[in-house]
């Protein structure tokens, strides 16, 4: 138990519609990153806020956007799908930007047909 | 830039063999470096970290990993494989203090441990 939660578990979208991935950081984390892992594969880093504001992002396209809030839960939203996106979608959360320990959820199941 | 490589996919092992699971990576700082561990439908849990000072890092379930900066290697070990040990293991960088939550990882070992 990591104490971030994610919602949905699953979810199954058709191309081209948009989706909205919610997680709930670890209390008191105000450090929030979100990552895609296609099937088979290792996990790779979508962007990170720390305190409401992007500081860092992967090589995503902008059509993949997040926010995070005042209580530092946060939204990952996808626009014009693609079937390629379909993957397990991971939030992680932590205290500071400097290196603290990071706990994931168990993620957000993302099938685009 | 960083990147991380873990030599074999699939890992076989016997129960109480020893486990070895190997990743080396590249960085252009000192970096931190992590082992995660996935089970079937579920999200990542670390299993050891390595941020400064001694080189040899023990983590949870007996696991325990080696930085070797020479080598540029970040292996892990267990003495003696439990069934419970098979799953997804990945390695990951991250580049130090300023990096935050941005790690980079490795493809991934799948540990499968026969009775």
């Amino acid at each position: 138990e990591t104490g971030v939660t994610q919602s949905p578990t699953h979810l199954i979208k058709t191309r081209g519609q948009q989706v909205t991935l919610r997680c709930s950081s670890q209390s008191g984390h105000n450090t929030v990153s979100w990552y895609q892992q296609a099937l088979g594969q290792g996990p790779q880093f979508i962007f990170q806020y720390y305190r409401e504001e992007e500081n860092g992002r992967g090589n995503f396209p902008p059509r993949f956007s997040g926010l995070q809030f005042p209580n530092y839960s946060s939204e990952l939203n996808v626009n014009a799908l693609e079937l390629d996106d379909s993957a397990l979608y991971l939030c992680a959360s932590s205290l500071g930007n400097s290196g603290n320990t990071i706990y994931f959820g168990e993620g957000s199941w993302l099938t685009v047909v | 830039a960083q990147s991380v490589t873990q030599l074999g996919s699939h890992v076989s092992v016997s129960e109480g063999a020893l486990v070895l699971l190997r990743c080396n990576y590249s960085s252009s700082v000192p970096p931190y470096l992590f082992w995660y561990v996935q089970y079937p439908n579920q999200g990542l849990q670390l299993l050891l970290k390595y941020t400064t000072g001694a080189t040899l890092v023990k983590g949870i379930n007996g696991f325990e990993a080696e930085f070797k900066k020479s080598e540029t290697s970040f292996h892990l070990t267990k003495p003696s494989a439990h069934m419970s040990d098979a799953a997804e293991y990945f390695c990951a960088v991250s580049e130090g203090n300023n990096a935050g939550n941005m790690l980079t990882f490795g493809g991934g070992t799948r540990l499968m441990v026969k009775p």
